[in-house]
């Protein structure tokens, strides 16, 4: 199975900040990958897939790049909302796997 | 608008089945646009993948828990099922119902239903 490992586990920023997270595949996944912000108590949310395109109602201020082994989430500008545990997801190849998430917290 | 909603029994005892139906409504779950997951989450393996289905019955199971799940679909009542056997502390995690397009990401997802398993 391919892993999916996410860093840093913890990032503390202010609003405002740009904010990147980082999620590396063990092995090369082409672009099959997905984004997902979770808050305290709730399901999570699809904001990217495809590594790139923006889920519909995603704010512009998410965006997702990289190919192969590396991809980047980022955060365009914090805003109070946005404080929340992200996820990566491959599928390229079955079955589908999680990194073990970031978790974005007041600075 | 598409809303999930799990349903099940929230404490078990080890080697006890779990199971849990997923109610859809805004939407036929009989479709081939999407597939029907199970996802669950812990805090010790995060999240899991369960598997998936269609509404036809076709599954696919993640190799870890193939020899113990298994899906279920009740198309006239809108409902997809996870049953899972012999259960134990493992086992314990919030179970999604989630929907899942045919690209195998998870567009929609259910509140969760938090499942113990303890003597």
């Amino acid at each position: 199975d391919i892993q999916m490992t996410q860093s840093p586990s913890t990032l503390s920023a202010s609003v405002g900040d740009r904010v990147t997270i980082t999620c590396r595949a063990s092995q090369s996944i082409n672009i099959w990958v997905a984004w997902y912000q979770q808050k305290p108590g709730k399901a999570p949310r699809l904001l990217i897939y495809r590594a790139s395109i923006l889920e519909s109602g995603v704010p512009s201020r998410f965006s997702g790049s990289g190919s192969g082994t590396d991809f980047t989430l980022t955060i365009s500008s914090l805003q109070p909302d946005d404080f929340a545990t992200y996820y990566c997801q491959q599928y390229n190849s079955y079955f589908w796997t999680f990194g073990q998430g970031t978790k974005v917290e007041i600075k | 608008q598409v809303h999930l909603q799990e349903a099940g029994p929230r404490l078990l005892k080890p080697s006890e089945t779990l199971s849990v139906t997923c109610s859809v409504s805004g939407s036929s779950i009989k479709t081939n646009d999407y597939y029907w997951a199970w996802i669950r989450q812990s805090p010790g393996k995060g999240l899991e993948w369960i598997g998936n289905m269609f509404y036809s019955g076709s599954t696919f199971y993640n190799p870890s828990l193939r020899s113990r799940v298994t899906f279920s679909v009740d198309a006239s009542n809108n409902q997809f099922s996870l049953t899972l056997n012999s259960v134990t502390a493992a086992d314990t995690a919030i179970y999604y119902c989630a929907r899942q397009r045919v690209d195998n990401y998870f567009d929609l997802w259910g509140q969760g239903t938090l499942v113990t398993v303890s003597s």
